[in-house]
């Protein structure tokens, strides 16, 4: 099993540019999250998946949108990025949200300038 | 909402000492507090979990205490190896069942 992947590993936008950050797992897993990661910081939640079908705003939502395109897809979008939204992303998953482990992709390093 | 403060943000010791981090929580509903672990350029993985309706669990050279009455959880890592660097994040779950994660503590073991 590859567990969760992300794509890409690395980008460099400009500020204005839209992007889409992909997330698949192949664990069956109902829950999906994605985290930013900033030094100091710990892992702040933008948007989470309680299961197929739902989205819901985390800590840090704005400037991004999400899809929950089946059980194993889900993808985060920024509309026109930001320096601000340089930072290291994280997608993750779990059997269900609340007292579940939760598996962490490789992560996504986007740079804005 | 939910708020996890963490400390130290840095620990240096010797190998073969022991590690202690500490976190505090906010909110007195939250009943489940995790610890990841996160080596330089990967990914977090959980290493240990604690539940409310126990004080402390061990795993090896790992343990968790949880303290509801005071609202803090710590980790406890003995005999600490050069492969225990790492920086260590602790979390609580929130109202909406969602994980709150503290800022994190660089652990730095000298050989």
């Amino acid at each position: 099993n590859a567990g969760v992947t992300q794509t890409p590993k690395f980008q460099v936008l400009k500020t204005g540019q839209s992007m889409t950050l992909q997330c698949a797992q192949d664990m069956n897993h109902n829950s999906m999250y994605w985290y930013r990661q900033d030094p100091g910081m710990g892992l702040r939640l933008i948007y989470y998946s309680a299961s197929e079908g739902t989205t819901d705003k985390g800590e840090v939502p704005n400037g991004y949108n999400v899809s929950r395109l089946n059980k194993r897809e889900f993808s985060l979008r920024l509309e026109s990025a930001a320096p601000s939204q340089t930072s290291v992303y994280f997608c993750a998953s779990s059997e269900a949200s609340g007292l579940y482990e939760q598996y962490f992709g490789p992560g996504t390093r986007l740079t804005v300038t | 909402g939910e708020n996890v403060e963490q400390h130290p943000s840095t620990l240096s010791v010797q190998e073969g000492d022991s590690a202690v981090i500490k976190c505090t929580y906010s909110d007195s509903a939250s009943n489940y507090f995790p610890w990841y672990k996160q080596e330089l350029g990967k990914r977090p993985q959980l290493i240990i979990d604690i539940r409310s309706n126990v004080g402390e669990k061990k795993d090896q050279r790992i343990a968790v205490t949880l303290n509801k009455t005071a609202k803090h959880f710590s980790l406890h890592i003995t005999e600490t190896q050069p492969e225990d660097s790492a920086v260590y994040f602790c979390a609580a779950n929130n109202a909406g069942n969602m994980l709150t994660f503290g800022g994190g503590t660089r652990l730095m073991v000298k050989p």
